[in-house]
């Protein structure tokens, strides 16, 4: 049973970067694509971007330019940058896991069918 | 450029169907998968490649696909379903993943 255990910065001033980590325990880290996804307080879920064991990335277009996702695979951990943040950047953020099948010419996504627990961060001066 | 669109809400009595559309153009070519999120929890995946559902998930959820639009119903609705509900899928080139608004199902 593969679980997620998240951590970072809870509170970060204007301008400043945004550091989370989350360890992967159980199952295979190399059978899953690793995602963050964030949501403001009251609203909808917003996907960021994801990486895989191997440290290829798919990254939301409106959020590209200050981001960098990356993978430790040695210590199962892959962890979230997010630079010059503003008061739109204060979020709940998720890490999340989706089981996948490396083909032969695409992989087969399976849904992020494990979570981390959040952590709630607040962009304030 | 790329969108998917829910309804709101959607409100049911005890015991009816509920079904929450996910409309988008990239639909007709990418997996639907849907998520489920009840206040200070994170999301639970309900429903995989639009119409499978992971272990552990109660039958009464189903997905469905048609064309531009996916939908998940919910049959025979009870008061734990009462949650917010999510779909996600992928540009038409695999690139980038993107939620829906999100449907506030409420049960009566």
């Amino acid at each position: 049973q593969v679980q997620l255990q998240q951590w970072g910065a809870g509170l970060l001033k204007p301008s400043e970067t945004l550091s989370l980590t989350c360890a992967v325990y159980g199952g295979s880290f190399s059978g899953y694509y690793w995602s963050w996804i964030r949501q403001p307080p009251g609203k909808g879920l917003e996907w960021i971007g994801e990486i895989n064991h191997s440290g290829s990335t798919n990254y939301n277009p409106s959020l590209k330019s200050r981001l960098l996702i990356s993978v430790d695979a040695s210590k199962n951990h892959f962890s979230l940058e997010l630079s010059s943040v503003t008061a739109a950047d204060t979020a709940v953020y998720y890490c999340a896991g989706a089981p996948v099948l490396y083909l032969l010419q695409t992989v087969d996504y399976f849904g992020m069918d494990v979570w981390g627990q959040g952590t709630t961060v607040t962009v304030s001066s | 450029s790329f969108e998917l669109t829910q309804p709101p809400s959607v409100s049911v009595s005890p015991g009816q169907t509920a079904r929450i559309t996910c409309s988008g153009d990239a639909l007709s070519e990418q997996y639907a998968y849907w998520y489920h999120q009840k206040p200070g929890q994170a999301p639970v995946l309900v429903i995989f490649k639009d119409s499978e559902r992971p272990s552990g998930i109660p039958e009464r959820f189903s997905g469905s696909s048609s064309g531009t639009t996916v939908t998940l119903t919910i049959s025979g609705v009870q008061a734990e379903d009462e949650a917010d509900y999510y779909c996600q899928s992928a540009d038409s080139s695999g690139s980038y993943a993107l939620f829906g608004g999100g449907t506030k199902l409420t049960v009566l």
